[in-house]
């Protein structure tokens, strides 16, 4: 039971350049989710997937881009990091059950680092 | 809008100590409530959940009851441990699939 994975762990750039997390779940949930975790905010939403190639936007899209061409792999890419975007990147995902106790699955998360 | 605003950290308990952290939330209609759970260098999970007022959670001695009256849902634990050392989640879900999380309570146990 594989579950979701995020990769990499860690990550540091530098300013200007793209950077792509991945996230990958052996479940076949519908939904996948990405947050960003941020001292005093908790998590909040940056986008995310109700099935392959259906994407929208959360709480904080700005300067992030995502893509579902298949349902296990839910990519985030900054496309121009900024330090404002150094943080925590959590993947989620979840079973469509059309209800709204439904519980999101969690990967371990991946620190980024911009310089 | 929907929002959940919960007690801020940290909190530091010793060992066998009672535990609660307040939780309280806005939402329309009748969302479902749950407490996550972070231990250093992981990912959340559900610690529990309740779906409707009056519903009480529980899971590894931990308990929380949906309390529409006050719009709360504090979670607490008769006796602490040292493995319960972690940064706690209320989060509340108002629609299928919508999550909304408050900013986290660090819980330090000591011996």
């Amino acid at each position: 039971d594989a579950g979701i994975t995020q990769s990499p762990r860690y990550k540091i750039t530098e300013t200007g350049r793209q950077v792509t997390l991945m996230c990958h779940q052996t479940w076949s949930h519908s939904y996948m989710f990405w947050y960003r975790q941020d001292l005093g905010h908790g998590l909040r939403l940056i986008y995310y997937s109700a099935a392959a190639d259906i994407t929208d936007k959360g709480e904080v899209p700005d300067g992030y881009v995502v893509s579902r061409s298949k349902t296990e792999n839910f990519p985030l890419t900054l496309e121009s990091a900024t330090r404002s975007q150094t943080s925590v990147y959590f993947c989620a995902s979840s079973e469509d059950s059309g209800v709204r106790n439904q519980p999101q699955h969690f990967g371990d998360g991946t620190r980024l680092s911009i310089l | 809008g929907d929002s959940v605003t919960q007690m801020e950290g940290p909190v530091t308990l010793s060992e066998e100590a009672f535990l609660t952290i307040n939780c309280t939330y806005t939402a329309t209609g009748y969302p479902s409530l749950f407490w996550y759970v972070q231990y250093p260098g992981e990912g959340l999970q559900l610690l529990l959940k309740a779906t409707k007022a009056d519903d009480k959670g529980s899971n590894k001695g931990f308990e929380a009851t949906y309390r529409k009256e006050t719009t709360s849902f504090h979670l607490e634990k008769g006796s602490v441990q040292v493995s319960d050392s972690a940064v706690y989640f209320c989060a509340l879900s108002p629609r299928a699939n919508n999550l909304f999380f408050g900013t986290g309570t660090r819980l330090t146990v000591i011996p």
